[in-house]
Parts: structure tokens; sequence; C-alpha cells
């Protein structure tokens, strides 16, 4: 696809469950970006992948949350044991750093919510 | 210290009109780019704009343009002709070479354009 494609769009879980967000980036762009965004509410960094480098990971709240990116492409979020806190809209972004602005790239997000 | 700083929560502009949003950003790299997104209510992140900090010309989009004043580390949105489709969230946004290429997020103005 020619855009930044997120799934699931929806995920409505129980407390104390597992969750898993995937990320499919536009092809060719290094650079993955997640965020956080609660109702009403800025974006909150959460991790930050670059070509082969270490992820930046400085942003995730808490040992429940990790990610990975496979074959620098895909990237999936995964939470674990979700809190009601944890509700939000999952938001991924893509660039391509060094050419242009090398502006994000966004997804339309994962709408989470922890009943 | 907040990288980026949007100090007005709220903002509204009689049709037609120009509005200028407000941003404020922290860096001491000298390479950095700073970005504008707008976010309907539909959710999604638009790239609207972008400045380069050796750019020496204040970037235009259509009716979008970027007061950048480097001295003062301000890079305001400015909106010329406002549209009731404008009405969104809008997000300021900078990316630093140092850090990697982290983007860092405002916390967003809510613009109201009233017909």
């Amino acid at each position: 696809g020619a855009g930044v494609s997120q799934s699931p769009s929806n995920k409505v879980t129980e407390k104390g469950k597992d969750v898993e967000l995937r990320c499919d980036p536009i092809s060719g762009h290094t650079a993955l970006y997640w965020y956080r965004q609660s109702l009403g509410q800025g974006l909150e960094f959460l991790i930050y992948f670059q070509g082969n480098s270490a992820p930046d990971k400085s942003g995730l709240p808490s040992d429940r949350f990790s990610a990975e990116r496979t074959g620098g492409s895909v990237s999936t979020l995964t939470i674990q044991r979700t809190q009601q806190e944890d509700s939000a809209v999952y938001l991924c972004a893509s660039s391509l750093l060094g050419q242009g602005a090398g502006e994000l790239f966004f997804g339309e997000g994962s709408r989470l919510t922890v009943l | 210290a907040q990288k980026i700083t949007q100090t007005q929560p709220g903002m509204f502009v009689q049709e037609k009109e120009a509005v200028t949003l407000d941003c404020t950003y922290d860096t001491s790299d000298p390479s950095y780019g700073l970005f504008w997104y707008k976010q309907p209510s539909s959710g999604e992140m638009i790239f609207l704009i972008y400045q380069g900090s050796y750019d020496q010309q204040n970037a235009t989009e259509g009716r979008y343009s970027l007061n950048f004043q480097k001295a003062r580390k301000s890079a305001n949105l400015v909106i010329s002709a406002s549209q009731l489709g404008d009405s969104a969230m809008y997000f300021c946004a900078m990316r630093e070479r140092n850090t990697g290429n982290q983007f860092y997020f405002g916390t967003g103005t809510s613009l109201t354009v009233i017909p």
C-alpha cells in the first residue's frame, strides 16, 4: 500500500490480557515511530526504530510495553497485562530521513480500549 | 524542559480571517527541522509545512506559512483566509539531528473556525 498501515483499527480487551498492535510502514522508510494519544491529549512518544540501530525505548511507560521491528519493516507493539490506563489511540509513523523534509507519515492508528 | 511549547490550548477565528498559532522550541542542536501537523476530528495526522534550521526564508504552502524567528526560537503557523475545514487540532513538532532524529511534539492547539 501507499501509506502506513496499522492493525487492528479497533481493539477492545479485558484488563490483564495481552495485546499486539501491528504497523506496516511505507516501503523503504528506515525510521519508524510509535506514539500514544489519549483522548483530547497530545502525542506521547513510545519508541523509535532507525535502520539497524538499537531502538530508542526511552518513552515506553513500563516494562509491560515492548516493541520489535522485523527485517527493518513491520513493527509490532506488545502490551502485556493491559490496564485501563493503557486505553488510547496508538499511532505509528514512518519517515525516510535524508530526503526532503523527512516528515513523519502517520497511520490511522489503533484504538485500544481496556475494560 | 519542554522541547516544544504550544501555549494556546484553544483558538477561535472568524471564517476568512487569518490566524496565528504559536510554537516555541528549545534546542542547542544547530541542525533541526520544524513541522506542523493538523489532526481533524477523524484522527488522521496531516503534515502541513516544514522549516529547516538553515532555511533563510519562511516556508509557505498554500494558505499555510511558517513565521520562523530563529533567535527567538519560535515557529508560528499562520493560516490565511480560514475555512471551516481548518477546524482541527494543530501540533508543532521538532526533529533534532543530535538526538538521532527524534521527533518532539507540542501539546497542540485546538482551532475552531466560526462561520
